[in-house]
Order: structure tokens, then sequence, then C-alpha cells
């Protein structure tokens, strides 16, 4: 396809239990975003990777997220020991020429029961 | 906290009016705006920029209006459809690439 891709849609989890998501960027994009939106909320910063570069994790709420992106492409955010809290949209976006042209998925809602 | 927010949750318009959503930030450092649309089940859609060395910008039936003197910014759509409803989201840069969302405005479009 030609859009960010993002899986599963829609997860439901146990607390405690550990979740993986996975975001598909746009073919040749250096730039890839992951943010949540909890409900009635904007969008929250979780992390950044650039090419190469080191990510910024300034935005992981804790130590129970982490990410991570395969030879520049595939990105998987993984939670662990989910609490109730960390119910939210979880959106990737992923961009060639800076943040204003970023393309979003439409988004993992993580539900944590 | 969140340095970017929005005046009002929610905006109904009847259709073919004008809509003006508006938007307040406090970082005097943030050099770069964005709305974007975001329709239930979807991420946001970009819908216009600007950059804080204007004060307007047009699109398509959009424009943007910047006031660097009270932070605040504003989104007017024109002629507002059905297919303007949705969530809309105003973004500022003030690092090289790191946005700041506010929590987002419902349009409802009354026919």
């Amino acid at each position: 396809g030609a859009g960010v891709s993002q899986s599963p849609s829609n997860k439901v989890t146990e607390k405690g239990k550990d979740v993986e998501l996975r975001c598909d960027p746009i073919s040749g994009h250096t730039a890839l975003y992951w943010y949540r939106q909890s409900l009635g909320q904007g969008l929250e910063f979780l992390i950044y990777f650039q090419g190469n570069s080191a990510p910024d994790k300034s935005g992981l709420p804790s130590d129970r997220f982490s990410a991570e992106r395969t030879g520049g492409s595939v990105s998987t955010l993984t939670i662990q020991r989910t609490q109730q809290e960390d119910s939210a949209v979880y959106l990737c976006a992923s961009s060639s020429s800076g943040v204003s042209e970023a393309f979003f998925g439409q988004g993992t809602r993580l539900t944590v029961v | 906290g969140e340095s970017v927010g929005l005046h009002l949750p929610t905006l109904s318009v009847q259709e073919g009016d004008n809509s003006i959503i508006n938007c307040a930030y406090s970082n005097s450092a943030s050099d770069y705006f964005i709305w974007y649309k975001q329709e239930s089940g979807k991420g946001p859609q970009f819908i216009i920029d600007i950059r804080s060395n204007m004060d307007k910008r047009q699109g398509q039936r959009v424009t943007v209006l910047l006031n660097k003197t009270v932070k605040h910014l504003s989104l007017q759509i024109a002629a507002t459809q059905p297919g303007d409803s949705a969530v809309y989201f105003c973004a500022e840069n003030s690092d090289d690439y790191k946005l700041s969302f506010g929590a987002g405005t419902t349009v409802t479009v009354r026919a």
C-alpha cells in the first residue's frame, strides 16, 4: 500500500501482559514517529527515529515502553506489563522531508482490561 | 504541560456557513504551526501549515491566520460541507521535528 500501515488495528489485552504494536512506514521515508492519543485528548509525542541516528525517546512515559526500528523501515512499539492507563490509540507517522509532510497511519486502539 | 490549546472543544456549524477554529499557544519560540483534520477511525490528515514569518496562508477553502503578538492562530473553513465534520488539531513545532498537539475541536456540520 501507499500509506502508513499499522497493525493490529485493535488490541485488547489483560493487565500485566506485554503487547507489540507494528508500524510499516511509507517506503523511502527516513523519519518515523510514534504518538499516543488518549480519549478526547491531543497527540502525545512518544519517540522519533531519523535514519541511522539515535532515536529521541524523550516522550516515552515509563521504562515499560520501548521501540525499535529495524533496517530503517518497520518499527515496533513494545509495552511491557500493561496498565489500564496505557489504553489509548497509538499512532505512527512517517516523513521524508520534515514533520510538515508527516503521514499518519490509522492507529492501533489498545484496550487494557 | 501542554503548550498548545484550543478555545472550544466543540463547534456546530450550518452547512454552507464559514467555520472558524481557534488555537492559542504559549511558547513564543514556536516557529511553525500545522492544522490537522482527524476523521473518526483515521489518523490525522495534514490540512495546512504556516511559518512564523507569515501571518496568513490560504489553501483550498481554508485559511490559516497567525497572530504572534497574542500567540493565537485560527483555521477558517469557507462554505463548510458535511465532509468537514471531524476533529481539528493545531500543532506547534519549536524543536526540529517534535510537534506538540492541542486537545482538538470537534466540528459538526448541520444539514
